[in-house]
């Protein structure tokens, strides 16, 4: 457990569905990430939210789009998803004071989009 | 250019022997440093962090920080069948800047 919780764990959605990853971290971190990892691929940094602002969209396409109501809760939300979406969502958290900071990972979500 | 760059493996080693994994990162500014272990469909865990030059070590596991040759290592002493894994380098540069490498597959064979 790393303070880090990600629901669902596993997710099987059309390409016409929308549904939402959610992201809660007990750590008291305040920078929040979204990453992609795709199978054999390295992890790809989608978002970074810092005290609630995004600070970092990585030319992820409008079909995902993050919301981060506060610095503990960070969600997800996937809309007209394709195929090639389907991989492991990782969120992860970090102190966000520009520091020695480290990042946690979350246990991860599961998609497949058929 | 990658920000951070790691041998894909895979890498393979016995049982007992000690297995060294790479890094050579770009951003001369980068302040912290990590590696991080990944099991088949399960998400990176922190296995060290490393923030000046020299070596720190955490029970079977260095890790070593060369910042004038822009390089990261870990050595995994004592090798066990547990430690085969995917190990992520990971580099700090800017505030709230990670970069990962693609990882070093290690296969530790009894």
């Amino acid at each position: 457990e790393t303070g880090v919780t990600q629901t669902p764990r596993h997710l099987v959605m059309g390409m016409t569905n929308k549904k939402s990853l959610k992201c809660e971290q007990h750590l008291g971190h305040n920078a929040m990430y979204w990453y992609k990892q795709s199978a054999k691929k390295p992890l790809e940094l989608m978002f970074v939210y810092n005290f609630k602002e995004q600070t970092e969209n990585n030319s992820v396409p409008s079909r995902f789009s993050p919301e981060c109501p506060n610095s503990s809760h960070l969600f997800l939300h996937l809309h007209t998803l394709q195929p090639e979406d389907s991989a492991l969502y990782l969120c992860a958290s970090s102190q966000g004071d520009g520091g020695q900071e480290t990042q946690y990972f979350g246990p991860g979500t599961r998609l497949l989009v058929l | 250019q990658k920000e951070v760059e790691q041998n894909s493996g895979p890498l393979s080693v016995p049982e007992g022997a000690i297995a060294s994994l790479n890094c050579t990162y770009s951003d001369r500014v980068s302040q912290s440093f990590f590696w991080y272990r990944q099991y088949s469909g399960k998400s990176p865990e922190l296995i060290m962090s490393i923030y000046s030059n020299g070596d720190k070590e955490d029970g079977r596991f260095t890790a070593q920080l060369n910042k004038a040759s822009q390089y990261v290592s870990l050595l995994i002493r004592d090798s066990q069948p547990s430690d085969s894994a995917t190990y992520l380098c990971a580099v700090k540069s800017n505030f709230n800047k990670f970069y990962f490498g693609s990882g070093t597959k290690l296969n530790v064979k009894p």
